[in-house]
């Protein structure tokens, strides 16, 4: 079956633009995970969704940084003001057994603020 | 942050040879899990290994988990071109985020 998609699968844009990220989770995963890697920071946690509760937003770095999950499948993680420290590759995994099993990740937006 | 270790950081060897990491983490688990990653994208789930296993075997893989320690390592038999990648390990933490180590950089020379 299809797995996690993500788009675009590259983004560059200039410093101080919005931008926005999009996952397409596994059907029925009810769990929806957005991660952020970059060089010397390694793999960073940014928010988690579960169904119909509150977000864990506990990783997202700063104000600018913001995700929604609409009708509980596909997500949306927006950047504003983009900084180049930005700059990396946002992943997308979703989860549909709970938190003890593995998450199946997306490929990835590689994202360049220049 | 990160709250795992992983060593070493980059392993080279030859074809056929067998390669071995290992992760080290500071708090409880539930859990641990190994993942590879190619080229800087996606990540892909390998193997889950539970607290209360020692070890466990998926094909060419087999990850051992030493609680007391809280370490654990992922050895590939016979390894092969295609095996050359990042091997990350990650554990839960709190709200079902998982929490990465540092990853070892994996290079299969043919």
């Amino acid at each position: 079956g299809a797995g996690v998609s993500q788009s675009p699968s590259n983004k560059v844009t200039e410093k101080g633009k919005d931008v926005e990220l999009r996952c397409d989770p596994i059907s029925g995963h009810t769990a929806l995970y957005w991660y952020r890697q970059s060089l010397g920071q390694g793999l960073e946690f940014l928010i988690y969704f579960q169904g119909n509760s509150a977000p864990d937003k506990s990783g997202l770095p700063s104000d600018r940084f913001s995700a929604e999950r609409t009708g509980g499948s596909v997500s949306t993680l927006t950047i504003q003001r983009t900084q180049q420290e930005d700059s990396a590759v946002y992943l997308c995994a979703s989860n549909g057994q709970g938190a003890l099993n593995e998450q199946y990740f997306g490929p990835g937006t590689r994202l360049t603020v220049t | 942050s990160q709250q795992g270790e992983e060593d070493p950081q980059a392993l080279s060897i030859q074809e056929g040879e067998n390669a071995t990491m290992n992760c080290s983490y500071k708090t409880s688990i539930n859990n641990l899990q190994w993942y590879r990653q190619n080229s800087g994208r996606g990540l892909v789930h390998l193997i889950l290994i539970r607290s209360n296993e020692r070890e466990k075997h998926s094909g060419r893989l087999r990850v051992t988990l030493d609680t007391s320690k809280k370490s654990s390592s992922l050895l590939i038999t016979a390894s092969r071109a295609a095996d050359t990648a990042s091997y990350f390990c990650a554990r839960i933490q709190g709200a079902q985020k998982l929490v990465f180590g540092q990853g070892t950089r994996l290079t299969i020379n043919p």
